[in-house]
């Protein structure tokens, strides 16, 4: 497929877990985003890798959240010891490299319901 | 830092009246603009974007918006809106040679026949 791909697309875990999720983006895109999406909060940025370069992390609302991007490519959001807060979709998104137009371009998301 | 403030969480519209949904945004330095929409179950697409020139954009499915910097508003129009628009818009903004993008909380547009 040519879009981003994030999986899994619902994941129902019990407090206290762990989870991972993972996100394929576009081929070539070297810019990669996470965001959360909470009924009633929109969009809240959680962490940005740009190519070689240290990703930006001052998003990710405490130290149970951890995320990796392995060969400038495929990601894995890890979200340790699950909180029933953690509910939520998580978005990932890329963009293309250069530019700076921002236009991101969203995967449908992981729904992750934590019991 | 840049932040992005829409008023309305929702706004319920008639098929084929015009609508405009509102965005003000915050920053030291200039912007790029953007209006994402989401249709439902669906994942987030552009729908327009102002990078500079033209202060009014258009954008797809006969949106359009204009940039006003004195307002530091964004509001994204439509003349005459179907059921099909039916969806959450977002507006997002980012600093002008950053790629990060700061999302408003979303504005859910109900057409109703």
């Amino acid at each position: 497929g040519a879009g981003v791909s994030q999986s899994p697309s619902n994941k129902v875990t019990e407090k206290g877990k762990d989870v991972e999720l993972r996100c394929d983006p576009i081929s070539g895109h070297t810019a990669l985003y996470w965001y959360r999406q909470s009924l009633g909060q929109g969009l809240e940025f959680l962490i940005y890798f740009q190519g070689n370069s240290a990703p930006d992390k001052s998003g990710l609302p405490s130290d149970r959240f951890s995320a990796e991007r392995t060969g400038g490519s495929v990601s894995t959001l890890t979200i340790q010891r699950t909180q029933q807060e953690d509910s939520a979709v998580y978005l990932c998104a890329s963009s293309p490299a250069g530019g700076n137009t921002g236009e991101l371009f969203f995967g449908e998301g992981s729904r992750l319901t934590v019991l | 830092a840049q932040s992005v403030t829409q008023l309305d969480s929702q706004v319920p519209v008639f098929e084929e009246a015009p609508v405009e949904l509102r965005c003000n945004y915050s920053s030291s330095v200039s912007v790029y603009l953007f209006w994402y929409v989401q249709y439902p179950n669906q994942g987030l697409q552009l729908l327009l974007k102002y990078l500079s020139g033209s202060t009014l954009v258009k954008g797809i499915n006969g949106f359009e918006a204009e940039f006003n910097k004195s307002q530091t508003s964004f509001h994204l129009r439509k003349p005459s809106v179907h059921i099909s628009d039916t969806a959450e818009y977002f507006c997002a903004v980012s600093a002008s040679g950053f790629q990060k993008l700061v999302f408003g909380t979303g504005t859910r547009l109900l057409v109703s026949p």
